[in-house]
């Protein structure tokens, strides 16, 4: 049964960059798309963005200017650096994958980490 | 943007019940809607995906329909376990969309 963790700083300085690491296990990252979606304190769900298996990177337009997303594939792990935070960044940060391999229905998540609640503070 | 919106925002029933919530489209999506439960400090989990496609290890109660712009989640009898918080996703074009979420609570 794939896992996946993630993991990284619980306090990011406004202005500064959050940096968050996905590891998987029990599977591996080729064939699925990877996505980033994130949840403030007691709000809905925003989509971040994701990375296919071939490496092509999608952002959520809100957000494209400040997102970047990579997979690292001898490590089974995916990345998401988000730039110049304030304190509306403030969320829960999850990773997902998708349901099924290849691109057919690559937006529907299937196994979702547990998540990493990020806050943004001085 | 695709806009998702559920109905109602949260309701009250008791177990054994039979409860439906709606999500509506600003947009065609034809098939692709999904659906998630999520329970409080949890990442949410798939129930229904492909809008009436229900995902391995989710019990039959669970049922969703719907096509182009309306759908429906289905609990036909709802047990204490299934007190959370659902979701529906739009996975037809990016970027991805949610609804705002219905609370189901306990009457």
């Amino acid at each position: 049964q794939v896992q996946l963790q993630e993991s990284g700083p619980g306090v990011v300085k406004p202005s500064e960059t959050l940096s968050l690491t996905c590891t998987v296990s029990g599977g591996s990252i080729s064939s699925y798309y990877w996505s980033w979606i994130r949840q403030p304190p007691g709000k809905g769900l925003e989509w971040i963005g994701y990375s296919s298996y071939s490496g092509s990177t999608n952002s959520n337009p809100s957000l494209k200017s400040r997102v970047t997303i990579s997979v690292d594939t001898s490590k089974n792990q995916i990345s998401l650096k988000l730039s110049s935070v304030t304190a509306a960044d403030t969320a829960v940060y999850y990773c997902a994958r998708s349901l099924i391999m290849g691109d057919y229905d690559a937006l529907s998540l299937g196994y979702w980490g547990q998540g990493t609640l990020v806050t943004v503070s001085s | 943007d695709i806009q998702m919106t559920q109905s109602p925002s949260s309701v009250s029933a008791s177990v054994g019940d039979r409860v439906t919530i709606t999500c509506r489209a600003s947009q065609g999506i034809s098939s692709w809607l999904v659906w998630y439960q999520q329970k409080p400090g949890k990442a949410p989990k798939l129930l229904i995906y492909a809008a009436s496609s229900l995902q391995s290890g989710v019990p039959s109660r669970f049922s969703g329909s719907g096509s182009g712009t309306d759908f429906t989640l289905t609990i036909s009898s709802l047990q204490p376990e299934d007190f959370a918080t659902y979701y529906c996703q739009q996975a037809n074009s990016f970027p991805p969309t949610f609804g705002q979420g219905t609370k189901l609570e306990i009457k």
